[in-house]
């Protein structure tokens, strides 16, 4: 069974960073392309992030860019997303998402992210 | 590439047909997925490539459309379907969504 864990999320200040896990399981984690997406609360869904089975590739939406890294351990079939200079817009909950075909065909629950003082 | 979704909010009664309209901004193919999201859930993958229906997805969901216009119609709505509905782009990075829409019940 796919599954796919996210961690990591909680309270932070204007300004400070965080980093996201996702444990992926009951697939070839190497072989497949991995994206973050968020959802503010109440809104829609935004894509902030998509990297390459191998980690060679990476994507990022401009409103992160700069300022979000995405990267993977393939050995430890874990997804990271790492989040400098957060911003009160970076609320959300986080959830990565595997890519299959051309869409992403699993989802984890996601992880909540709050920026406040 | 901007998702436009049509209409915000759908509200219908079980068994009616339900129509949900999804316009890119530019031409994208056949490079369009659908999702179904339900309060507090994860999104469900619908459709992909415009009219594949994704493992176990019930055969009244049927997507179509290429280029910049695209539907998924649900052909007699079921209590379970009254969710809300995204699209998403696969032709181009960065990857987008549509803003949704809500199928509501009447």
């Amino acid at each position: 069974e796919v599954q796919l864990v996210e961690s990591g999320g909680g309270l932070v200040e204007p300004g400070g960073s965080l980093r996201l896990s996702c444990v992926a399981s009951g697939f070839t984690f190497s072989n497949y392309d991995i994206s973050w997406v968020r959802q503010a609360p109440g809104k829609g869904l935004d894509w902030v992030s998509a990297i390459t089975g191998r980690g060679d590739i990476t994507f990022y939406s401009d409103s992160v860019k700069g300022r979000f890294t995405i990267s993977r351990d393939n050995a430890k079939n874990t997804l990271y997303l790492q989040m400098n200079s957060l911003r009160a817009e970076d609320t959300a909950v986080y959830y990565c998402a595997k890519h299959w075909e051309r869409s992403s065909d699993y989802w984890g629950q996601g992880t909540l992210v709050t920026v406040s003082s | 590439i901007v998702l436009t979704q049509s209409p915000a909010t759908l509200s219908l009664s079980p068994g009616e047909r339900a129509t949900l309209s999804c316009r890119a901004s530019q031409t994208i193919t056949n490079y369009l997925a659908w999702y179904q999201q339900k309060p507090g859930q994860a999104p469900r993958l619908l459709m992909y490539d415009a009219s594949y229906r994704a493992t176990g997805i019930p055969a009244r969901f049927r997507g179509s459309g290429s280029g910049t216009d695209f539907t998924l119609t649900i052909s007699s709505l079921e209590p379970e379907d009254f969710a809300v509905y995204y699209c998403q782009q696969r032709y181009s990075w960065p990857l987008t969504f549509g803003g949704g829409t809500k199928v509501e019940i009447k």
